[in-house]
């Protein structure tokens, strides 16, 4: 089965500091894609960036980028410059080629991160 | 804006009683996910539809059932509700449901509430 841990139930950043909010994960599948959205109060889950479990390179988008330590089994988000739009649950998410039980195909959600950004 | 859109927004409703949501897919998606998300639970994967067909099920109650229409709209029917039930409820569209890389769209969720 997949789990997905996100230990950090709540991070303080300073507006256009860097904040990297943890995610470790646990899969028998091989291949595997990470994932992270960002979820505001108004409730929309918003897609930010992916990485795939044979990806050389640490995925960027933008002020976005995905620390992946595949040894470690940790797929860290990092948000550079926070801005005050920043704050908002942040949830990783992972999907598995299903080889390790039929619900590993489907995307699974860690616990979330409740990040705010202060002026 | 996803391209996802959910129906009802909001829905207040009494315990027994049976609602239906509503999703429309992302233009091109054929894939279409159910997940609820409780503050105790979390976000948990219900039910995926592929093309009209089912194609996974996760952590879905019997009393709940889902279906994709041909216009592959597709809606979630929750029956006999509990207070448990109130939620918010997600439905997620993607194109490629056995592509890693693809990732899922999700609407902005129907608020149900069982008083």
């Amino acid at each position: 089965a997949q789990k997905i841990t996100q230990t950090q139930p709540g991070m303080f950043v300073q507006e256009k500091e860097a904040v990297t909010l943890d995610c470790t994960y646990d899969t028998s599948d091989q291949s595997y894609g990470l994932f992270w959205y960002k979820q505001p109060s108004s409730g929309e889950m918003i897609f930010l960036i992916y990485q795939g479990s044979y990806d050389e390179q640490n995925a960027t988008e933008g002020r976005y980028s995905l620390n992946f330590q595949k040894a470690r089994k940790s797929a860290n988000l990092v948000i550079s410059a926070s801005q005050l739009g920043d704050s908002a649950m942040y949830f990783c998410a992972m999907r598995g080629m299903g080889y390790s039980g039929a619900g590993s195909y489907q995307l699974t959600f860690g616990k979330g991160t409740k990040l705010s950004v202060i002026p | 804006d996803s391209g996802v859109t959910q129906t009802p927004k909001h829905l207040i409703t009494a315990t027994g009683q049976r609602v239906t949501l509503r999703c429309s897919p992302r233009s091109g998606d054929l894939s279409v996910y159910w997940y609820q998300q409780s503050l105790d639970q979390g976000l948990q994967f219900l039910i995926q539809y592929y093309n009209g067909e089912e194609r996974a099920k996760g952590n879905i109650l019997e009393r709940f059932s889902a279906q994709q229409f041909p216009d592959l709209h597709s809606e979630l029917n929750l029956s006999s509700l509990e207070l448990g039930d109130s939620a918010l409820y997600f439905c997620a569209s993607s194109a490629q449901p056995d592509i890693l890389n693809s990732p899922l769209h999700f609407g902005n969720g129907t608020r149900l509430t069982v008083t």
